[in-house]
């Protein structure tokens, strides 16, 4: 079974504080992302990185970084964390090779005070 | 530029009756187009996928979808709903080819089920 983990399921994290959400995969995936989920709002894309030290920002990269260094752990870092980053924080990995699907990890819920 | 419209965002049945679940898409080109499904507190999992080879696609637990490309639509649907159905749907198109196989989401259709 492929498995993609994310580190934490819940986080509560004091404003300002610099938060690491990690995210590790099994199956050898090229594409990694980041999406948080926000009611009404579905899952919006934060990053994606196609490659080793590669990195994109999607739709709302604003307040977060990535990082990239091995091929399985991509990692999301709030450099400065905000009330309104509380949320629910999915990360997501794939291989590009065909038509395949996308695997997701369990989720984290972040709450910053 | 990808796109999906999920034209319902919460549909409600009953026990026993058919389930009707509405995605548009927008897509350049030949688009993969993806159901998930989350249950509460749950993580994503796959549905069902269109890959450009039938255009009907069964998925798992009974629902399927029809790819229309004249109507650029995706809709899923079950015959009978069951009460463990209960959950959010999303439609993804996937921008496999062009932008890194960056996914977009619909914004999501929570479905209930009354019993």
């Amino acid at each position: 079974d492929v498995k993609v983990t994310q580190s934490s399921r819940y986080l509560v994290k004091r404003t300002g504080e610099k938060v690491f959400l990690e995210c590790v995969q099994d199956m050898d995936h090229e594409n990694m992302f980041w999406y948080r989920q926000d009611p009404g709002l579905g899952l919006r894309l934060i990053y994606f990185s196609y490659d080793v030290k590669m990195k994109e920002k999607g739709d709302i990269p604003e307040g977060y970084s990535v990082s990239r260094e091995k091929k399985e752990r991509f990692s999301l870092i709030l450099e400065s964390a905000s009330t309104n980053q509380t949320s629910m924080y999915l990360c997501a990995s794939l291989s590009p090779q065909g038509y395949t699907e996308a695997f997701f990890g369990q989720g984290t819920r972040l709450t910053v005070v | 530029a990808q796109s999906v419209t999920q034209l319902d965002s919460h549909v409600s049945v009953s026990e026993g009756t058919p389930v009707l679940l509405r995605c548009n898409y927008s897509s350049s080109y030949s688009p993969s187009l993806f159901w998930y499904v989350q249950h509460p507190n749950k993580g994503l999992q796959l549905l069902l996928k269109y890959t450009s080879a039938a255009t009907l696609v069964k998925g798992i637990n009974g629902f399927e979808a029809e790819f229309k490309k004249s109507e650029t639509s995706f809709h899923l649907t079950k015959p009978s709903a069951h009460m463990s159905d209960a959950a959010e749907y999303f439609c993804v198109v996937s921008a496999l080819y062009n932008q890194g196989g960056k996914l977009i989401f619909g914004q999501g259709t929570e479905l209930s089920v009354k019993p």
